[in-house]
């Protein structure tokens, strides 16, 4: 089982600020690395997938890089809306599996 | 456009089977991968597993000997059924759209509990 291994667990940060959030999986995984935000009881939303597609309706100061084993999340301009726990995902290798995920404050 | 549905019983005797359904609407079933993952209150994300169109299926193999998945085209519906429940197994379920889960149900909460 390929685990994915987030970092920081938990960010608190200001308005208009750029945070970063990075996955590390334990084996490489090609580009197949998708981030979704889930907000208090509400179901997770795609943001990116396949590491650095933009999905539809996102807004554009989400954006993904990454590929093989290192990949990472970046809000650039901070929102208010944007305090939610943030999770990567990898559909490489069966068990698909998950980061534990990323408490972002505001 | 493509939403998902999950329904079922919200509570679950031990030792008994848990059974979800998710209604697509606005779409079609065929030719896609469609998933369960799961959620224990105020924890992480859990893949249970995927069951394409056809009806081919793959499972966490924490569940494996658990878990069965099944799918219903002519009512655009696929089933999740969960046997031998214990209290670990209560969380929020939710079905999705695979690979990327692009789409997501609201989730449905399954509390085990006598």
């Amino acid at each position: 089982e390929i685990v994915l291994t987030q970092s920081p667990d938990f960010q608190s940060v200001t308005p208009k600020e750029k945070v970063t959030i990075t996955c590390r999986a334990s084996q490489s995984i090609g580009s197949s690395l998708h981030w979704y935000q889930q907000k208090p009881d509400q179901s997770p939303k795609l943001l990116i997938k396949y590491a650095s597609q933009s999905f539809s309706g996102v807004p554009s100061r989400f954006s993904g890089r990454g590929s093989g084993t290192d990949f990472a999340l970046t809000i650039n301009g901070l929102e208010p809306e944007d305090a939610a726990t943030y999770y990567c995902h990898q559909s490489t290798s069966l068990p698909q599996t998950f980061g534990q995920g990323t408490k972002v404050e505001i | 456009q493509v939403q998902l549905q999950e329904s079922g019983p919200g509570l679950v005797k031990p030792s008994e089977t848990l059974s979800l359904t998710c209604t697509v609407s606005g779409g079609s079933i065929s030719n896609y991968y469609w998933s369960w993952v799961r959620q224990p209150a105020g924890k992480g994300l859990e893949w249970i597993g995927r069951i394409y169109s056809s009806g081919s299926t793959n499972y966490n193999p924490s569940l494996q000997s658990r878990v069965t998945m099944s799918v219903d085209t002519s009512k655009n519906q696929f089933f999740l059924k969960l046997s031998s429940v214990t209290a670990a197994d209560t969380a929020v379920y939710y079905c999705a759209r695979a690979g990327a889960l692009d789409i997501w149900g609201q989730g449905t909460m399954v509390t085990v509990s006598s």
